[in-house]
């Protein structure tokens, strides 16, 4: 079965830093997408980045980057300029391809510091 | 497009009642999912549809959930009885090609 790890239940950055959030994954699929979702305190799920298995490039929206280790099976999100609004739960997912059931870690509630 | 809506948002009831929760997808979506999510277990799949038709159940937790959509645009998740451990936040998502996109969530609370 796929499993999707997030290791660190919290993090704080200061604002305008850099901090990185750690996602790792088990499968045995070659074909599959990896996904960052947000959780603010309205408790709505947003997606903040995907990356598709297949592409070696690491996925960038604005300050969001992704660092993806297809080996490793390591799939980390950089948020850069940290800002108030970036405070939230952060949930990495993982799916095989089509439009298939999200599986999801444990979540990284992050925390901003002003 | 309003995004996926869900109905009620907040819900509060006793236990051994009748629960209904509703959701209607993005209009020309094909896929709906019903997730659930708890401190304990997380986000976890409950069951989804592909064009109406369940796909997969095996995230029902038991016999007392059920869920159903009778046309494109409209789907159910009933609890019936209800216990303490249902409470939780239900997400319904809806889908086409790479993307999900989650309602609001209704929040559960069985007392």
């Amino acid at each position: 079965a796929q499993t999707v790890t997030q290791s660190q239940p919290e993090m704080s950055v200061q604002e305008a830093e850099t901090v990185t959030l750690s996602c790792t994954y088990d499968t045995s699929e070659s074909d599959y997408y990896l996904f960052w979702y947000k959780q603010p305190p309205s408790r709505q799920m947003i997606l903040v980045i995907r990356q598709e298995a297949y592409k070696q490039q690491n996925a960038t929206e604005n300050r969001f980057s992704v660092n993806f280790q297809k080996a490793a099976k390591s799939f980390s999100l950089k948020i850069s300029d940290s800002q108030l609004g970036d405070a939230a739960m952060y949930f990495c997912a993982y799916r095989i391809s089509g439009n298939t059931p999200l599986v999801f870690g444990k979540g990284t509630r992050l925390s901003v510091i002003a | 497009d309003a995004g996926v809506i869900q109905s009620p948002r907040h819900e509060v009831t006793e236990m051994g009642q009748e629960v209904t929760l509703r959701c209607k997808p993005i209009s020309g979506h094909d896929y709906l999912f019903w997730y659930r999510q708890t401190m304990m277990r997380g986000l976890e799949l409950l069951i989804y549809f592909n064009n109406n038709v369940p796909i997969d159940d095996s995230g029902m937790p038991e016999d007392r959930f059920s869920a159903k959509m009778p046309n494109a645009s409209f789907s159910t998740l009933k609890i019936q009885p209800s216990e303490p451990r249902d409470s939780a936040v239900y997400f319904c998502a809806s889908g086409e090609g790479y993307e999900q996109y989650f309602g609001p969530g209704t929040r559960l609370t069985v007392t």
